[in-house]
């Protein structure tokens, strides 16, 4: 499968404790973005790397909230003491750089990690 | 108020219907629009691209109307397999997703 893969697909943790999802794109793709999905809700943008640089982060992501792409390639997102309101799908999305004349290109989402805090 | 608003739904609609979904966006900054579609429990796929122009994918069909800051999709002869939620989508210096909006084709 050479499409968007995340893990775990499902993580149940206890409120207070620290959790780390990972991301590895498509092969090639030197964008690679982090959202947040909550019931009934679109994805909320949390982050974005252009290879290994983070270029964007939003104000949704508090100071609990890293997210590194250390080599360019794979990501991982963690969370510091867990808070109830941090349950959530975790969508991960890479893509190409942009074509001439562009900012975007289109993105490829992964199955997402789903966060559950007790 | 949220920079991407869309119809809250659900629209239950029969097989064969034709169903629009309207979009409005708040930040004038927004350069491109794109329609993605999510399935239940699945990640969500680009569906189209939004241009000035209109466009046209089969029996989807994409507006957008910058004076109004509007955007609509609109799909003819639905079929059970468009049963999905649609979020509109709006890009500036971010993807700014709208909470989506659910259809339901009904047999």
């Amino acid at each position: 499968d050479t499409g968007v893969s995340q893990n775990p697909r499902h993580k149940i943790t206890k409120r207070g404790q620290n959790v780390t999802f990972r991301c590895d794109p498509i092969s090639e793709h030197n964008r690679l973005y982090w959202y947040r999905q909550t019931l009934g809700q679109g994805p909320e943008f949390l982050t974005y790397f252009q290879n290994e640089a983070q270029l964007e982060k939003s104000r949704l992501l508090s100071d609990r909230f890293s997210a590194e792409r250390p080599k360019g390639s794979f990501s991982t997102l963690e969370i510091q003491r867990t808070e109830q309101g941090d349950s959530a799908m975790y969508l991960c999305a890479s893509s190409f750089p942009p074509r001439t004349g562009r900012t975007y290109n289109e993105q490829f989402f992964g199955p997402g990690t789903r966060l559950t805090v007790l | 108020r949220k920079e991407v608003e869309q119809d809250p739904g659900p629209f239950n609609v029969p097989e064969g219907a034709t169903v629009a979904f309207n979009c409005t966006y708040s930040n004038s900054a927004s350069q491109s629009f794109f329609w993605y579609r999510q399935d239940c429990r699945k990640e969500p796929k680009l569906l189209m691209s939004v241009y000035s122009s209109g466009n046209e994918d089969g029996r989807f069909t994409a507006q957008l109307n910058r004076a109004s800051q509007y955007i609509s999709l609109l799909i003819r002869d639905s079929k059970l397999s468009d049963s999905a939620t649609y979020l509109c989508v709006g890009y500036g210096q971010n993807f700014v997703f709208g909470p989506g909006t659910r259809l339901s084709v009904l047999p």
